[in-house]
């Protein structure tokens, strides 16, 4: 398996509150991806990450934002929280571009905003 | 923008049927595809992927056929068996082939 991290795995948050959720490599890929899963929509890119302080937007990125300052760490910030964000996140890499490699995906954080 | 649908969402086989998982996408003009497995509660796994240049891929019992011009994908499972009960994705690039563009899935039950 890749080495892919996310923490927390689990967490219950409230409305308005900010919420930062972690993603952890030790395989020194270059891109990085936060999607969110939901029921009915499927899997959905929020941002990624092309290299250090190189991010991008993806298709459902209002009310996120992401940071990542080193190789293995890719944040992404939900400022202030909202039920609608209740969902699923997936971390995933990739030494390459999607067009030529596969994506390893991280186990998942369920994150519920009440 | 890449649109990519998956027929059937849901299915039920017993077990030792053959299984055929559909994938299609909007836009030909693709490098590759791939298909997923997921299981509850889990991340994706990789389980194919197929270059364009390719008609098909295959590893033990999955086969997965490639046809870029009619916009199309299949995912044979030969043999059936309860442990391939998952949720099957597939995903093509998008936007410059930065980004993956998933389908929705095909979720899987085989009955023992």
């Amino acid at each position: 398996d890749a080495g892919i991290t996310q923490s927390p795995r689990h967490k219950v948050t409230e409305t308005g509150t900010p919420v930062t959720l972690r993603c952890h490599q030790t395989e020194n890929h270059r891109y990085m991806y936060w999607y969110r899963q939901d029921p009915g929509h499927g899997l959905r890119l929020i941002h990624y990450s092309y290299g250090v302080k190189d991010t991008d937007k993806g298709e459902v990125s209002d009310g996120y934002s992401v940071s990542r300052s080193k190789t293995e760490d890719f944040l992404l910030t939900l400022e202030s929280a909202t039920s609608s964000q209740t969902s699923v996140y997936f971390c995933a890499i990739s030494a390459k571009p999607s067009g030529q490699e596969t994506q390893y995906f991280g186990p998942g954080t369920r994150l519920l905003v009440l | 923008k890449q649109e990519v649908t998956q027929i059937p969402a849901a299915l039920s086989v017993p077990e030792g049927e053959n299984l055929v998982l559909n994938c299609s996408f909007t836009d030909s003009a693709i490098y590759n595809l791939q298909w997923f497995r997921q299981d509850p509660g889990k991340g994706l796994t990789s389980l194919l992927l197929i270059q364009s240049s390719q008609r098909e891929q295959t590893s033990g019992r999955l086969n997965a056929s490639l046809d870029k011009s009619s916009g199309r994908s299949t995912l044979y499972i030969a043999a059936s068996q309860p442990g391939d009960s998952a949720t099957y994705l597939c995903a093509v690039p998008s936007y410059g082939n930065n980004r993956l563009a998933f389908g929705k899935g095909n979720q899987v039950v085989v009955i023992p």
